[in-house]
């Protein structure tokens, strides 16, 4: 079976600090690892995968997540928030690459 | 390219009423997902389709719950004598050959009375 955790329900932060969104999975197998963007009235979009290419991994709009297989975790990182990074993201496991198991989400807020 | 579409974009119906909500893929995916996003549950899997396939779907909460895939393409999701907790988002998603990435349409936001 496979889940995820998502450890912070909301993070806020000021803009041009760090951003760090925790995540937890479980897995029976060697599992695939995204992170999704949700912006207000909009769709979900990828903001990158792990797919054990690498343990770092790099995404779009700055951010990166790595993977760290002693830990179960899978956290996700920005240097610099920016206010257009206000949104839900959320933490997603997949044992087969089709099924998508959510975490239960942690919604930014960026303070000028 | 044109994304996924989905529609209507919100339903409101009555409790025991049938519902149909449709998907229109990426031309040329061959999968297509439903999931389902309610402040209860969150997001959770309902439905995959690949290509000629038989469908997964161990997502699907009841039997109340089907769907159909025509001609490889458009999708629809039929929710028979609705009920209140079947109020949510429903998504459709698609992705290519590869599946590396899942596309997401906007949802339709179903609200049941």
């Amino acid at each position: 079976a496979q889940s995820v955790t998502q450890l912070d329900s909301h993070v806020s932060v000021s803009e041009g600090t760090p951003v760090l969104l925790r995540c937890n999975y479980s897995s029976s197998y060697s599992p695939s690892l995204f992170w999704y963007v949700q912006h207000p009235n909009k769709g979900l979009q990828l903001l990158l995968k792990y797919t054990s290419a690498a343990t770092l991994v790099k995404g779009i709009n700055g951010f990166e997540a790595e993977f760290k297989k002693s830990e179960t975790s899978f956290h996700l990182t920005k240097p610099s928030a920016h206010m257009s990074d206000a949104a839900e993201y959320f933490c997603v496991v997949s044992d087969d690459d089709y099924k998508l198991s959510f975490g239960a989400g942690t919604t930014v807020t960026v303070r000028a | 390219g044109a994304g996924v579409s989905q529609s209507p974009s919100n339903k409101v119906t009555e409790k025991g009423k049938d519902v149909e909500l449709r998907c229109d893929p990426i031309s040329g995916h061959t999968a297509l997902y439903w999931y389902r996003q309610s402040l209860g549950q969150g997001l959770e899997f309902l439905i995959y389709f690949q290509g000629n396939s038989a469908p997964d779907k161990s997502g699907l909460p009841s039997d109340r719950f089907s769907a159909e895939r025509t001609g490889g393409s458009v999708s629809t999701l039929t929710i028979q004598r609705t009920q209140q907790e079947d109020s949510a988002v429903y998504l459709c998603a698609s992705s290519g050959a590869d599946g590396y990435e899942q596309f997401f349409g906007p949802g339709t936001r179903l609200t049941v009375l």
